[in-house]
């Protein structure tokens, strides 16, 4: 069964580093989103991305925050300059189509800022 | 803004009685909800979705209803299992938008 698949499962860095976290979406859907958990918290919505550009982005992905979809395959997060309160888990999600509403979301990396 | 309210953290059954886990919102009623499973340090996994005109759909031993005029959305897991313990997300789109919010998730223990 086709899978969404994230890498790297986990990432420390130091505050002010970049970070990338990558995904390979399923390879027919169309639509793309990254997400973030605080340990404990909600699931947040962080942005979504459709034909090459930014559907909508919440108020937590200012400036630092960018996506990419680089190829056909990888759907990337880049935050630039990283904070203490990053840490979190950050799952990437894609679904099939505009009729297709379910979200299929992939094991998520754990960035560790220290 | 648009809001969803999972108003038990954490429930605890006894294995075979039926879990009923409850979604409110506020503002204006989505087309659909649906309802994710999650597992510590998983991500979340897609259960059912049910659409605005619909009251009731199952699947297996999952049922969900959606009454827009409580704004409200009832879980049911009937005949449960210590398998069945998880947390469960509601979610929705925002009309007019492009991005889905979740709730805080009810964390569900079946006990043995």
């Amino acid at each position: 069964e086709p899978e969404v698949t994230q890498t790297p499962s986990h990432q420390v860095t130091q505050m002010g580093q970049e970070v990338i976290l990558r995904c390979v979406p399923i390879s027919n859907h169309l639509y793309f989103y990254w997400y973030r958990q605080i340990l404990g918290q909600k699931v947040e919505f962080l942005v979504s991305f459709y034909n090459n550009e930014i559907s909508e982005k919440s108020e937590i992905f200012d400036d630092q925050f960018s996506v990419e979809r680089p190829d056909g395959s990888n759907f990337t997060l880049k935050i630039r300059s990283t904070k203490l309160e990053d840490s979190a888990m950050y799952f990437c999600a894609s679904r099939q189509s505009g009729a297709t509403y379910e979200q299929y979301f992939g094991p998520g990396t754990r960035l560790t800022v220290t | 803004s648009q809001k969803i309210e999972q108003n038990s953290e954490a429930l605890n059954i006894q294995e075979g009685k039926t879990a009923t886990l409850t979604c409110n919102y506020t503002n204006y009623s989505p087309a659909y909800l649906q309802w994710y499973r999650q597992d510590p340090g998983r991500g979340p996994v897609f259960l059912l979705l049910i659409r605005e005109n619909e009251k009731e759909k199952r699947k297996e031993r999952l049922k969900v209803t959606f009454d827009t005029t409580l704004k409200q959305s009832l879980f049911h897991i009937t005949a449960s299992q210590p398998a069945d313990s998880a947390t469960y997300l509601c979610a929705l789109d925002p009309p007019g938008t492009y991005k889905y919010i979740f709730g805080t998730g009810t964390r569900l223990k079946v006990l043995a």
